[in-house]
């Protein structure tokens, strides 16, 4: 069953600390991996995107690793900002699926304190 | 920030009403996704469209329906809302050829 599961569930730090979450996953046929930020009340905005060969891709503070042969990634936060509070969200694409199938996370709620 | 949009942002309306929610893109993409979000959940595929006139039931069972009459506009309808329909829907959309997909920014409604 072509799953997405990720942890901590829940995380808060403070303001200038780094974290990082965790994503595994079972999709397959396995097409790409992107790490979307959902603020409160707002929809899903991707944040990185990471093909079978990649394994690092960096956005401003945000870097993505990915290890697709033990079927892993991570996003690393970098000197969080108050504004860094939100749902981040794991979507694995099953390359599969002429519909471009997208299997969601839970997400992992993230709470930056000053 | 991606040109997709969903009317109304919030919605509180009794057990029994009939409702439509809006979508719209203005990217011209062909592909258009229905989800349905719970707080703390993944999620749910519950309609997807290829195209003009192209319409498809996702993953997850849903008492609605939806419309593709035109490329820009995915519209979402409840005949009889129920207090089970309480939930964050989110519209995306994707160009052809890619699974890419642009969300709005959901529209919260909350059956009583």
């Amino acid at each position: 069953k072509n799953q997405v599961e990720q942890s901590p569930q829940s995380l808060i730090i403070l303001e200038g600390k780094n974290c990082t979450l965790q994503c595994n996953y079972t999709v397959s046929p396995f097409s790409n991996l992107r790490w979307y930020k959902q603020d409160t009340g707002r929809g899903p905005v991707s944040l990185t995107i990471m093909t079978f060969s990649e394994n690092t891709k960096s956005n401003g503070r945000y870097t993505a690793t990915l290890d697709a042969d033990t079927k892993q990634s991570s996003l690393h936060i970098t000197a969080s900002q108050l504004s860094d509070s939100a749902s981040y969200i794991c979507v694995v694409s099953d390359r599969g699926s002429t519909l471009g199938r997208l299997y969601f996370g839970r997400g992992t709620q993230l709470t930056v304190w000053p | 920030e991606a040109d997709i949009y969903q009317t109304p942002r919030y919605l509180v309306i009794g057990t029994g009403k009939k409702i439509t929610l809006e979508c719209s893109q203005t990217m011209g993409h062909d592909k258009m996704y229905w989800y349905q979000q719970d707080p703390g959940m993944e999620l749910h595929l519950i309609h997807y469209s290829y195209g003009v006139n192209s319409t498809e039931k996702g993953d997850l069972s849903s008492e609605s329906t939806v419309s593709r009459i035109r490329t820009e506009h995915f519209p979402l309808t409840l005949e009889s809302a129920r207090p089970s329909h309480t939930s964050q829907y989110l519209c995306a959309s994707s160009e052809k050829g890619t699974d890419t997909q642009y969300f709005g920014p959901g529209t919260r409604l909350t059956v009583l």
